[in-house]
């Protein structure tokens, strides 16, 4: 099955500083998707990316869908305290059976240092 | 954006009793609903996919029988775990798809239930 390597594993970083992550994969997926996990909660969606190329933004937070739809970037500028935890990156690839499927990556977790 | 209820947030059952677990989509109809498990420190491994009205599809290595999923409605579906074991503690997370939206792509999560087995 569709694989994402989700880079860096995790990131200690100063308050106010930029953090950058990403996640690629050998496979095409027609929509990226990026999640915050806070600890004992569910994903809660960040955004969500349609087209190559695509470059959208939610506040401090800006994701890129790569142009070779096999790679998608997190950018979170000016980083606070609340922005720790866990993120996940997720594209959506046709699975077969006339079914598409959501694979995950493995997280980024992120401490933020005041 | 798109609200998933998951009820309860917390149970702890005794070895050998079952256990049901509820998802709701309140302000969307979600023709597709997921069943993750989370172990500590590791990402979503999806269950089960359940479509409204047909059986659940469980993924390989997930055992249908202990993991008993019911999509009777467009904005319910629910996870029974029945025979609980301490093996199957864990953190369960629901997520619903939107139905007849340009965003059919975008999957919404509950927030999650912690199942302990004593």
């Amino acid at each position: 099955g569709q694989q994402l390597n989700q880079s860096p594993q995790s990131m200690f970083i100063q308050e106010g500083e930029d953090v950058s992550m990403n996640c690629t994969s050998s496979s095409i997926f027609n929509t990226w998707l990026w999640y915050k996990q806070d600890p004992g909660e569910g994903p809660v969606l960040l955004i969500a990316l349609y087209k190559a190329g695509e470059l959208t933004s939610n506040g401090r937070l800006t994701a890129q869908f790569g142009t070779t739809r096999k790679d998608s970037f997190l950018n979170i500028s000016a980083s606070i305290p609340s922005d720790v935890g866990i993120y996940f990156c997720a594209g959506y690839a046709y699975s077969g059976a006339g079914s598409y499927q959501l694979t995950f990556g493995k997280g980024t977790k992120l401490s933020v240092i005041p | 954006g798109a609200v998933v209820s998951q009820h309860p947030s917390r149970v702890i059952c005794k070895s050998g009793t079952s256990v049901k677990i509820e998802c709701r989509s309140l302000d969307f109809q979600a023709t597709t609903m997921f069943w993750y498990r989370q172990f500590p420190k590791q990402s979503l491994m999806l269950m089960a996919t359940s479509n409204e009205g047909s059986k659940a599809t469980y993924e390989q290595g997930v055992e249908k029988d202990k993991f008993l999923i019911n999509h009777a409605s467009l904005t319910l579906s629910t996870l029974t775990v029945t025979s609980a074991h301490p093996e199957d503690s864990s953190f369960y997370i629901c997520s619903a798809r939107a139905a007849g939206t340009q965003r059919v792509n975008i999957q919404y999560f509950g927030a999650g239930t912690r199942l302990s087995v004593l």
